[in-house]
């Protein structure tokens, strides 16, 4: 099936860094995801974006829609240690939808 | 307040034996659907229903069944479980294609 390839794998950054991450994709996508998966819970929609070029915030979090529409990325600027998880991208491709493996993100204080 | 739950929230099984994992929705959203997650390999949906009585495969649907008899519940059966079928999975419903996952059930099967 389709896939996201996200990158990086993993993160363990210094408390205050800023991180991004970034998903490529094959295929052209209408709608890019960004899922924040907190320990033992359940992924949480970060940012939504519907439009090529489109760039949208949400407090620390700025997420931005590839001009391609084959990629997408997400930034997060100052990080604290609330910030620890598993952050996913993801997609609709017809009736499904497809998710990157993931980034983990481990933070330093 | 608007949720997914699933249930159990963990379970440990032996080989073979039949279980049942239910999955409700209280947002009256008509598209569920059941995903695995496996260290490295993200978030893999095993099977979706857009509607009543209607349910298609996702990327890894061997080994699972589910049904979709109301609205709001989406079960997910296993058979006859087998040990690649530990996993930790997830039922979510969605709308305009923003999916509220469940908490989550981590399933061992020895």
């Amino acid at each position: 099936g389709q896939q996201l390839n996200q990158s990086p794998q993993s993160m363990f950054i210094q408390e205050g860094e800023d991180v991004s991450m970034n998903c490529t994709s094959s295929s052209i996508f209408n709608t890019w995801l960004w899922y924040k998966q907190d320990p033992g819970e359940g992924p949480v929609l970060l940012i939504a974006l519907y439009k090529a070029g489109e760039l949208t915030s949400n407090g620390r979090l700025t997420a931005q829609f590839g001009i391609t529409r084959k990629d997408s990325f997400l930034n997060i600027s100052a990080s604290i240690p609330s910030d620890v998880g598993i952050y996913f991208c993801a997609g609709p491709y017809g009736n499904k939808l497809v998710f990157g493996a993931g980034t983990i993100l481990r933070v330093k204080s | 307040e608007a949720q997914v739950t699933q249930n159990p929230r963990y379970l440990i099984t032996v080989t073979g034996k039949k279980l049942t994992v239910t999955c409700s929705q209280n947002m009256n959203h008509e598209y569920m659907s059941w995903y695995r997650q496996d260290p490295g390999l993200g978030l893999r949906q095993i099977y979706y229903s857009m509607n009543v009585e209607v349910t298609d495969k996702g990327d890894v649907p061997e080994g699972y069944k589910v049904s979709r008899k109301e609205k709001r519940n989406f079960p997910l059966i296993l058979e006859s479980p087998s040990p690649n079928q530990t996993s930790l999975y997830f039922c979510a419903s969605s709308f305009l294609n923003i999916q509220y996952f469940g908490a989550g059930t981590r399933l061992s099967v020895l």
